[in-house]
């Protein structure tokens, strides 16, 4: 079936500092990525949509210039927390949707996710 | 993002119960509902998807959907204690985005 890898699965940086996170589709090509923000016992909230190629469409409130999305192919998008702060500590999770829309869960694709703890 | 309104929870079922969680959503034009399990610490997976009214099973999944009280629901029978997690619900709009319930924190008791 359609694989997500994500990368690191947990990160420590200091408060200042910038920290890229990776996405893959392993075995389909991603059309469309998505990344998503959880805190602790919420729910996943849309940070962002990227599509292979061109910018990415930030949400209401999130700050595109302090979260660089970059999807420069089908296969691989990448999240870049800049200036990280420890309000920034999150669950950060990728979701990617592929062309053929894919039967076993419908087309979206997440992965493991990444803990970041900015000390 | 559009609204998701999942019933609060945690909800405790004993082993072998049903468990029954409900979920309603504020945009009319959704067509597609997810159930996703989400285990602490690990990121959801799928249960089920529906896109058509009435119900539809896998196992012992049932997920119901109500378009006209948006409104859409998963059942889970025979509970067994792997199936404590948090549950939830999502709704498909615009350009494939998805918006997330809060979640409903099951317990399943032995």
């Amino acid at each position: 079936g359609a694989v997500v890898s994500q990368h690191p699965s947990w990160v420590i940086c200091k408060s200042g500092t910038s920290v890229k996170i990776e996405c893959r589709s392993l075995d389909f090509q991603a059309t469309t990525m998505f990344w998503y923000r959880q805190f602790p016992k919420q729910s996943l909230m849309l940070m962002a949509t990227s599509n292979e190629g061109s910018k990415a469409t930030y949400e209401q409130g999130v700050e595109k210039d302090k979260f660089l999305i970059n999807h420069a192919s089908l296969t691989l998008s990448t999240l870049t927390v800049t200036s990280a702060h420890p309000e920034d500590s999150s669950f950060y999770i990728c979701s990617a949707r592929d062309l053929g829309g894919g039967s076993a869960n419908y087309g979206y694709t997440f992965g493991s996710g990444t803990r970041l703890t900015v000390v | 993002q559009k609204e998701v309104e999942q019933n609060s929870g945690p909800l405790s079922v004993p082993e072998g119960a049903i468990a029954s969680l409900n979920c309603t959503y504020s945009d009319r034009g959704s067509q597609s509902f997810f159930w996703y399990r989400q285990y602490s610490g690990k990121s959801p997976e799928l249960i089920m998807f529906i896109y058509s009214n009435g119900d539809k099973e896998d196992g012992r999944f049932t997920a119901q959907l109500n378009k006209a009280s948006q409104y859409v629901s998963l059942l889970i029978r025979d509970s067994q204690p792997s199936d404590s997690a948090t549950y939830l619900c999502a709704v498909n709009y615009g350009d494939y985005k998805l918006s997330f319930g809060a979640g409903t924190t099951v317990t399943v008791r032995a």
